[in-house]
């Protein structure tokens, strides 16, 4: 059973370009988190999806971000118009089930705006 | 004040050492995560506890419900245990987890 994958691991965007960061669950897994970790900081929570909805996105940047989990497909978090404090290891866990009691992690994606 | 938190921030430890890194909260949780993230690498998942003790090898967790209070050992250290631990809890309302700060450990050989 493979793991959560995130894609791509290293990404690199100079200043008002999209990132687009990509996170396909575990097999059977229909719950999706975000957690943004800022250099030298600790990780924080930014968004919970289903599939095709966003149950919690008390975490996200108010401009600029969105998230979307489809029927078909990985889940993805977009980020318009980046900017160099957006730089940051994007990780994903993945749930079987509601509660979120049991995550499972993604290796990252390490965002770097130039 | 956070609502995790972890002491101590850093450990240096010789390798052999018996270590212990401790995570308080202040929160109602349904449960707790030990989380280690090695330099420039991804996350890994060590434990899940609602309660008790888990062990895993070298590596043993333990929760106090009613203190609000867990720690992770390692016995006989050694230098690839050297990377950052976090404590995560889930709380009982809501399905986020909320992350200590970590503690960076180096184990010196």
């Amino acid at each position: 059973n493979a793991g959560v994958m995130q894609n791509p691991r290293h990404l690199v965007r100079r200043r008002g370009q999209e990132a687009r960061l990509r996170c396909s669950p575990m097999k059977g897994h229909s719950h999706v988190y975000w957690y943004r970790q800022l250099p030298e900081e600790g990780l924080k929570f930014m968004v919970y999806l289903q599939k095709e909805n966003i149950i919690d996105e008390s975490g996200m940047p108010k401009e600029r971000f969105s998230a979307e989990f489809p029927k078909e497909g990985p889940s993805i978090l977009r980020i318009q118009q980046v900017v160099r404090g957006d730089s940051a290891a994007y990780f994903c866990a993945s749930s079987p089930r509601a509660g979120g009691s049991e995550q499972y992690f993604g290796p990252g994606t390490r965002l770097t705006v130039t | 004040k956070n609502e995790v938190e972890q002491s101590p921030q850093n450990l240096t430890a010789q390798e052999g050492e018996f270590i212990t890194i401790n995570c308080s909260y202040s929160v109602g949780i349904s449960a707790l995560h030990w989380l280690q993230q090695h330099p420039g690498g991804g996350i890994v998942s060590l434990f899940m506890l609602s309660s008790g003790k888990k062990k895993h090898g070298r590596l043993i967790a333990t929760i106090n419900i009613q203190e609000k209070h867990s720690s992770l050992h390692i016995t006989a250290s050694h230098p690839r245990d050297s990377a950052v631990y976090i404590c995560a809890v889930k709380e009982t309302s809501g399905s986020r987890l909320t992350f200590g700060e970590g503690t960076q450990l180096t184990v010196n050989p």
